[in-house]
C-alpha cells in the first residue's frame, strides 16, 4: 500500500539555524499538508498547498516558514531561525483531492532546537 | 472555527474489555477521521467517516452528522490498542482539507 515518508525521522539543532523538513506524498496525491504536534498536546494543522500554491495556513505559519515542491515529488518545509517552541512533531500528510477524501499521515519528524 | 471535544481524555481497561469513544464537533463537517497514535508517535488511520457507520476488525465507528457527533468502538481490547486516539474533522463550507483535532483519549490497556 501507498505511503507517505518523511526524512529524517528526528532533527537536531540550534537555535537561530535553518531546518528543511522532507516528506515524499503519494504519487498521485495532489493536496499536500503540515501539521506539528508539540509533545503532550494535540495536532495543529500548519498549512495546505494545492497546485504549486499555498491554499490556506495558520497563524503558526509565521514568515519564518516556508513550503515547497521543488520537483514533483518531493514536499518540503523550510523553517529559518528557529525558536525553542518550534520543538515538536511535524507531520506531513496528502489526499487525492479535498473534502470527503481520506489524509494519509506519514511518520513524522521530531524536531529539537536547542 | 470548528471546534472538536473528545470524551474521556483517560480512559483504562484490563484487555478483553470493551470500550467506547466520543467525539463532538461544533459545526457541519465534510470530513472525519479516526487515529490512533502509537508509542511511536505515527498516526494511524483507522477511519475515514463523515456519516455512516464503519467496521474493521474489532473497531468501529459511527457518525451522525446530523447531531455532531462520532462514536469510536474497540471490542475485546488487547495491549496494542494502548495508545492516544484523535478524532479529526474538516469543518464543511470552503475548505482546502485542513483537519482540526481534538484533544485525544489516552487509552491504556492492561494485561
Amino acid at each position: 500500500e501507498p505511503e507517505v515518508t518523511q526524512t529524517p525521522s528526528h532533527q537536531v539543532t540550534q537555535m537561530g539555524q535553518e531546518v528543511i523538513l522532507r516528506c515524499v506524498p503519494i504519487s498521485n496525491h495532489l493536496y499536500f499538508y503540515w501539521y506539528r504536534q508539540i509533545l503532550g498536546q494535540k495536532v495543529e494543522f500548519l498549512v495546505s498547498f494545492y497546485n504549486n500554491e499555498i491554499s490556506e495556513k495558520s497563524e503558526i505559519f509565521d514568515d519564518r516558514f516556508s513550503v515547497e515542491r521543488p520537483d514533483g515529488s518531493n514536499f518540503t518545509l523550510k523553517i529559518r531561525s528557529t525558536k525553542l517552541e518550534d520543538s515538536a512533531m511535524y507531520f506531513c500528510a496528502s489526499a487525492r483531492d479535498t473534502s470527503q477524501e481520506t489524509q494519509y499521515f506519514g511518520p513524522g519528524t521530531r524536531l529539537l532546537v536547542l | 472555527g470548528i471546534q472538536v471535544e473528545q470524551s474521556p481524555p483517560d480512559l483504562i481497561l484490563q484487555e478483553g474489555a470493551n470500550s467506547t469513544l466520543r467525539c463532538n464537533f461544533s459545526d457541519s463537517v465534510n470530513n472525519l477521521q479516526w487515529f490512533h497514535q502509537n508509542p511511536w508517535g505515527q498516526l494511524i488511520n483507522l477511519f475515514y467517516i463523515p456519516s455512516g457507520t464503519k467496521q474493521n476488525g474489532r473497531l468501529s465507528a459511527t457518525t451522525v452528522a446530523t447531531e455532531r457527533y462520532s462514536l469510536l468502538y474497540i471490542s475485546s481490547s488487547q495491549t496494542t490498542d494502548s495508545g492516544v486516539y484523535f478524532c479529526a474533522v474538516e469543518g464543511g463550507g470552503t475548505s482546502y482539507g485542513k483537519l482540526t483535532f481534538g484533544q485525544g483519549t489516552i487509552l491504556t490497556v492492561h494485561p
